[in-house]
């Protein structure tokens, strides 16, 4: 398979921590975006990060990418009840090749 | 802008009959992707089209599954006959260009029994 790994597969925090998930990616990538998905729906874009780029911030969201180690980052800080989801990273490769990773289910306990 | 559109939200059915699944991307979108989401995993890519060409089909089951997606708007997917292993989350997506965001529809949830 050429889904990425993500971890934790789930975590839960205290609302107002901060969660930490990570992605790893097999091939070298054009660009690697994260995406949320509440329970029964579809997929939502959150931000998107270039291969020439280190670090993004949105909002509470910050994403680091290390191009060496083939992994990226997911920062949320500030969490709040409404940000309990599955979050899930896409490496994109040449060609617009696109491969979602396995996922982190967030639990936020408010 | 109006979101990816699908229906039916929800469909059981009863092994080896057919179901079709339907999708309207985002007016202006040229891109359009059907994937499958078994529980707790990540999307997989089933088909891609670009306009109207199907230009990434590699991973759709051809045996059973086929997809059509006229005048290059809206997009059905089909699965005849269905089997078990079928049951998943088939998900519609659309984007602008190929590495670009991807804009998820809310999907059709499919139970084979």
């Amino acid at each position: 398979s050429q889904q990425g790994e993500e971890d934790p597969q789930a975590l839960s925090i205290q609302e107002g921590e901060n969660a930490t998930m990570n992605c790893s990616y097999k091939t070298s990538i054009n660009n690697l975006q994260w995406y949320r998905q509440n329970s029964g729906r579809g997929l939502v874009h959150l931000i998107l990060i270039r291969s020439n780029e280190r670090e993004k911030h949105s909002g509470r969201l910050r994403v680091t990418l290390d191009t060496s180690k083939k992994s990226s980052s997911l920062l949320i800080t500030a969490s709040r009840a409404a940000d309990t989801a599955s979050y899930f990273c896409a490496s994109v490769h040449t060609g617009n090749q696109f491969y979602f990773g396995t996922g982190t289910s967030l639990t936020v306990i408010p | 802008e109006a979101g990816v559109v699908q229906s039916p939200r929800y469909k059981i059915i009863e092994k080896k009959q057919p179901v079709a699944f339907w999708c309207n991307p985002i007016s202006g979108h040229n891109t359009l992707y059907w994937y499958r989401q078994n529980l707790g995993q990540g999307p997989e890519l089933l088909i891609r089209y670009e306009n109207e060409e199907a230009v990434d089909d590699s991973q759709l089951p051809k045996d059973r599954f086929s997809a059509e997606r006229l005048k290059g708007v809206d997009s059905t997917l089909k699965i005849q006959p269905a089997e078990l292993g079928d049951s998943a989350v088939y998900l519609c997506a659309s984007s602008r260009r190929g590495g670009g965001p991807r804009f998820f529809g809310p999907g059709t949830r499919l139970t084979v029994l």
